[in-house]
């Protein structure tokens, strides 16, 4: 079926250690972007793209990297875990960054020790 | 001000009822509007796209009112498979996500 994949569903890590996590979009959608969901803080954006070699800082970029080499991947990169990036991950892409009509992966969660 | 702001509730709601929730939002620029729903430990979807006349699909209904700045979102006749969070989203040249009202049906 068509959609957004995010692997890995679940990830641990030990405080220091640099995982990515990968994301995927078959729908030729130009804006993808990574959000992190915490408890009682919603969906924050973390790095965005708006098409294949362009990528942006969101509301909470440090300790993350991202690259768009293709239309279909923008991998997020955890450079050195801290227990503080303890979260769910969601990745999402859209025809545009201002269409509502956002199609989310089903998340990584991800545990920092 | 918060630039989206939703009752985070819980709203504890008996099956078969109709519960209202509404999601205030800051910009007056703002250009298009949404309800998201999502599962406990699920992904965010897309319930419905909001308009200044109103719409429904099915037991949902969605409104807009720009001169005040308000969204709302009805569910009649609810369902117990209605429990969810329910996002408001607002967007300019972004996206912008209300953290969310809780609802749960109760049988």
């Amino acid at each position: 079926n068509a959609g957004v994949t995010q692997t890995p569903k679940f990830q641990v890590l030990k405080t220091g250690q640099s995982m990515t996590l990968q994301c995927a979009q078959d729908m030729n959608h130009e804006y993808m972007s990574w959000y992190r969901q915490d408890p009682g803080m919603g969906l924050r954006l973390i790095h965005y793209s708006v098409g294949a070699g362009i990528t942006d800082q969101g509301e909470v970029p440090n300790g993350y990297n991202v690259s768009r080499s293709t239309t279909e991947d923008f991998p997020l990169r955890l450079l050195s875990a801290a227990p503080s990036q303890t979260s769910v991950y969601f990745c999402a892409s859209s025809y545009s960054r201002g269409q509502g009509g956002y199609t989310f992966g089903s998340g990584t969660r991800l545990t920092v020790v | 001000r918060k630039e989206v702001e939703q009752d985070p509730g819980p709203f504890n709601v008996p099956e078969g009822a109709t519960v209202a929730f509404n999601c205030t939002y800051s910009n007056s620029a703002s250009q298009s509007f949404f309800w998201y729903r999502q599962d406990c430990r699920k992904e965010p979807k897309l319930l419905m796209s909001v308009y200044s006349s109103g719409n429904e699909d099915g037991r949902f209904t969605a409104q807009l009112n720009r001169a005040s700045q308000y969204i709302s979102l009805l569910i009649r006749d609810s369902k117990l498979s209605d429990s969810a969070t329910y996002l408001c989203v607002v967007t300019r040249s972004w996206i912008i996500f209300g953290k969310g009202t809780r609802l749960h049906i109760l049988p």
